[in-house]
């Protein structure tokens, strides 16, 4: 597609379910990151993919949170047991390559856990 | 100790003037980068421009404009002609090389919102 894909927009959940979020990079894009976004705040890092394998997992907050990437393209960002301190706006970037900055950002799924 | 600091949780600016918003950041490398992206209320991150720390020249782009001060670890956005369309959340972002950044992980300010008034 012309730019970063996510999907769902939106998901509301209850406490204690499990959640998938999926980005579509830009076709192309090898370098593909997850980010959280807390109501009024900036964004915090969760991972970073090259291709299908994550170097970068150091942001995942907790062992609920798991994150894969297929055929170099597609990402499914996984919640389980979702508690309430999980509800935030999570985005997806994708970039031509890692170290040339992220210039594409999905429009971002906004999870609330019930 | 936060490495992004954006010290205006908001800012009013008339339409057609031009606004400043300020980002501080600190970092010990000396090759990095600096981006701004502006979030309007659909959420979609966008991103406006970049500043690599090795440039002799201020970033720009349209309207956009980096105002780079190295000396004093600041990343200033200038927006010239501010339009109505402006109004959104603005933040500042650092790349650094020793922090993820070889992978191109971005730290990010909390952003200051902007409302444009007509």
């Amino acid at each position: 597609g012309a730019g970063v894909s996510q999907s769902p927009s939106n998901k509301v959940t209850e406490k204690g379910k499990d959640v998938e979020l999926r980005c579509d990079p830009i076709s192309g894009h090898t370098a593909l990151y997850w980010y959280r976004q807390s109501l009024g705040q900036g964004l915090e890092f969760l991972i970073y993919f090259q291709g299908n394998s994550a170097p970068d997992k150091s942001g995942l907050p907790s062992d609920r949170f798991s994150a894969e990437r297929t055929g170099g393209s597609v990402s499914t960002l996984t919640i389980q047991r979702t508690q309430q301190e999980d509800s935030a706006v999570y985005l997806c970037a994708s970039s031509p390559h890692p170290g040339s900055g992220i210039g594409f950002f999905g429009q971002g799924t906004r999870l609330t856990v019930v | 100790a936060q490495k992004i600091t954006q010290t205006q949780p908001g800012m009013f600016v008339q339409e057609k003037e031009a606004v400043t918003l300020d980002c501080t950041y600190d970092t010990s490398d000396q090759s990095y980068g600096l981006f701004w992206y502006k979030q309007p209320s659909s959420g979609e991150m966008i991103f406006l421009i970049y500043q690599g720390s090795y440039d002799e020249q201020n970033a720009t782009e349209g309207r956009y404009s980096l105002n780079f001060q190295k000396a004093r670890k600041s990343a200033n956005l200038v927006i010239s002609a501010s339009q109505l369309g402006d109004s959104a959340m603005y933040f500042c972002a650092m790349r650094e090389p020793n922090l993820g950044g070889s992978q191109g992980n971005l730290i990010f300010g909390k952003g200051t919102k902007l409302s444009v008034k007509p």
